[in-house]
């Protein structure tokens, strides 16, 4: 089976940094995708990883360990507009279809 | 670039009768997704199409659900004799094809479908 496994909550203050977890355990592994989905809006994606090492985007950065299957998504200088859910999603050798965390509802407080 | 548009955006139904699902894909991307969203179950893939050929269903419920693409510019996802654990926000997304570069997808706004 394909299992991508999220916190459903997190909280953090405006201008500090946040740090969205997600672990895997996937029928092979093509990659991992972030998505930032606010309330009632589709998913937008963010990063793409699929080597080992921090990515460095910027305002988004994102950790990929594969031995461990594990990712985070960091935010730092948060700011309010930043409240949204972050999606993980897994892309497997399966015809690159993506399987989604249940994604983790960051709220940023002032 | 319209994006990936999704008809309609709300769709009420009665249980048991039928509800056919939109969507037009980014022109130019040959592969179009189809994912279906509720708070319990997260963002569930249902079926890949690629080149307008079906590629992975491996998410569909065997029983009343289908998907078409019969063109390039669409694709339709119905579901017959609705029942309400079929509630759901409907996504289908697009990319530019299967291939390692082409990993991000872009989202349509969904279709909220509502069984009463």
């Amino acid at each position: 089976g394909q299992g991508v496994e999220q916190p459903d909550n997190l909280m953090s203050v405006e201008g500090t940094f946040a740090r969205v977890n997600c672990t895997y355990s996937t029928s092979g592994f093509n990659g991992l995708s972030w998505y930032q989905q606010r309330e009632g809006h589709a998913p937008v994606f963010l990063s793409y990883v699929v080597l080992d090492g921090l990515k460095d985007s910027g305002h988004f950065s994102t950790f990929l360990s594969r031995s461990n299957g594990y990712s985070y998504l960091l935010l730092t200088e948060l700011q309010i507009k930043d409240s949204a859910s972050y999606l993980c999603a897994v892309r497997t050798p399966n015809y690159n279809v993506l399987y989604f965390g249940s994604g983790t509802k960051l709220t940023v407080e002032p | 670039n319209a994006g990936v548009i999704q008809t309609p955006r709300h769709k009420v139904t009665g249980k048991g009768q039928e509800a056919t699902l939109w969507c037009e894909p980014i022109s130019g991307h040959s592969a179009v997704f189809w994912y279906r969203q509720t708070i319990v179950q997260g963002l569930e893939f249902l079926t890949y199409f690629r080149n307008q050929a079906p590629i992975d269903d491996s998410g569909m419920p065997k029983e009343r659900f289908s998907a078409q693409m019969p063109n390039q510019s669409h694709s339709t996802l119905k579901i017959q004799s609705t029942q309400p654990q079929d509630s759901a926000v409907y996504l289908c997304a697009s990319s530019l094809g299967g291939g390692l570069g082409s990993y991000e997808q872009y989202f349509g706004p969904g279709t909220r479908l509502t069984v009463l």
